[in-house]
């Protein structure tokens, strides 16, 4: 089966612009998770989606985050406007609809705002 | 606040030997509790799920503990290999879909 997929691998933007992040998930994921992390930290969790419903958005770190899944397949994460502190790598993650099933991820979109 | 401990120095074995790691955790109740790989530029990759009712699980020559009354977890490879190298990952469930929690990792690095 293809694995998760994340568009871009890098992205490099200047403060103020804003950024748009993709994930394809596993074909009949229906959970779909997005995961940041900042240089010298551990993984973050950011938010969870089941299908296209928003079931977690603890993790999210202010508004300036807006995460979508249209449709429950893909999901896209923006970031508007960027800033320093956003820099890191964000991770997509997806697992079947079955409890405690194992996290699936995605190589991850290298952000670094300068 | 929940904290979860890996001890963030790499760990250097030589090939051949068991490679021991340690996940600690303060202030969680997990449910289940989980050991990813993750190598340079790749997101992280599954290995072993382990139940709070399970004491040990195996898988090939991995093998995981689990450990509720002191709060930790020791995840071992016997017979390293070069190809072990890499960052390992403990991650916490309080169950249910509920948020997996990752801790820093433990960069293992096996000598040949």
């Amino acid at each position: 089966e293809a694995g998760v997929t994340q568009f871009p691998s890098h992205s490099v933007i200047e403060k103020g612009q804003t950024v748009t992040l993709r994930c394809d998930p596993i074909s009949g994921h229906d959970n779909l998770y997005w995961y940041r992390r900042v240089m010298g930290k551990e993984i973050k969790f950011l938010l969870h989606f089941v299908k296209e419903s928003k079931q977690d958005e603890s993790g999210m770190p202010n508004n300036r985050f807006l995460a979508e899944r249209t449709g429950g397949t893909y999901s896209t994460l923006k970031v508007q406007p960027a800033e320093l502190e956003d820099s890191g790598v964000y991770f997509c993650a997806s697992s079947q609809g079955r409890e405690h099933s194992p996290l699936h991820f995605g190589n991850g979109t290298r952000l670094t705002v300068t | 606040s929940q904290k979860i401990e890996q001890n963030s120095e790499a760990l250097n074995i030589q090939e051949g030997k068991t490679a021991t790691l340690t996940c600690n955790y303060t202030n969680y109740s997990p449910a289940y509790l989980q050991w990813y790989r993750q190598d340079p530029g790749r997101g992280p990759v599954f290995l072993l799920l382990i139940r709070e009712n399970e004491k040990e699980k195996r898988k090939e020559r991995l093998k995981v503990t689990f450990d509720t009354t002191l709060k930790q977890s020791l995840f071992h490879i016997t017979a390293s290999q070069p190809a072990d190298s890499a960052t390992y990952l403990c991650a916490l469930s309080p169950g249910g879909y509920q948020k997996v929690t990752f801790g820093i990792g433990t960069k293992l690095q096996v000598i040949p």
